[in-house]
């Protein structure tokens, strides 16, 4: 597909599992961001990925969130241990620039549910 | 205080009217501004961006306020298909991302 693709759509996770999120950016991008988006808020940075590289993670609400992207397309996002607080739509969005002003294009998002 | 902040609405207008939304921001270092349109359940999508002369796009005009340190965003003729939520998004010098405010959400009716 030509946008940015995103498995699961929809995830219940048990309190304590450990959770993968995959984020399919569109082809040739750079740039990946990983977005945090509770009921009725703006989506919230977690981290950015520069090809392979995480150049930024300082959004990661603890560590328990873990981000990769080894081989600079493909990302995972790993949440260990889950609590009913991470709760949320997790939203990557991957732009084709490392300019501040270039679009970002975002994927439908994985609904996480921790029951 | 958050760094971007929206009116949350809802905004209920008829179709056909005038609307605008205004959406402000702390960080005088913020140097990129978007509109981005969310549609319930739905990603955000780039509506447009906002450049210091302003800009418009059909019914959709953008502008900005250095001095004052807000963006707006201005619907006119508003269609039944306008009805979402609208996230203004702010790029800070030094900051790798966009910081998205809230979100104002438009119901537009027959």
């Amino acid at each position: 597909g030509a946008g940015v693709s995103q498995s699961p759509r929809y995830k219940v996770a048990k309190r304590g599992q450990d959770v993968a999120l995959r984020c399919d950016p569109i082809s040739g991008h750079v740039s990946l961001f990983w977005y945090q988006q509770a009921l009725g808020q703006g989506p919230e940075f977690l981290t950015y990925f520069q090809n392979e590289a995480q150049l930024d993670k300082s959004g990661l609400p603890s560590d328990r969130f873990f981000a990769e992207r080894p081989e600079g397309s493909v990302s995972t996002l790993k949440i260990q241990r889950t609590q009913q607080e991470d709760s949320a739509v997790y939203l990557c969005a991957s732009s084709s620039s490392t300019s501040k002003s270039a679009e970002a294009f975002f994927g439908q998002g994985t609904r996480l549910t921790v029951v | 205080r958050k760094e971007v902040e929206q009116d949350p609405g809802p905004f209920n207008v008829p179709e056909g009217a005038t609307v605008a939304f205004n959406c402000t921001y702390s960080n005088s270092a913020s140097q990129s501004f978007f509109w981005y349109r969310q549609d319930c359940r739905k990603e955000p999508k780039l509506l447009m961006s906002v450049y210091s002369s302003g800009n418009e796009d059909g019914r959709f005009t953008a502008q900005l306020n250095r001095a004052s340190q807000y963006i707006s965003l201005l619907i006119r003729d508003s269609k039944l298909s306008d009805s979402a939520t609208y996230l203004c998004a702010v790029n800070i010098a030094g900051y790798s991302t966009l910081t998205f405010g809230k979100g104002t959400m438009l119901l537009v009716s027959p």
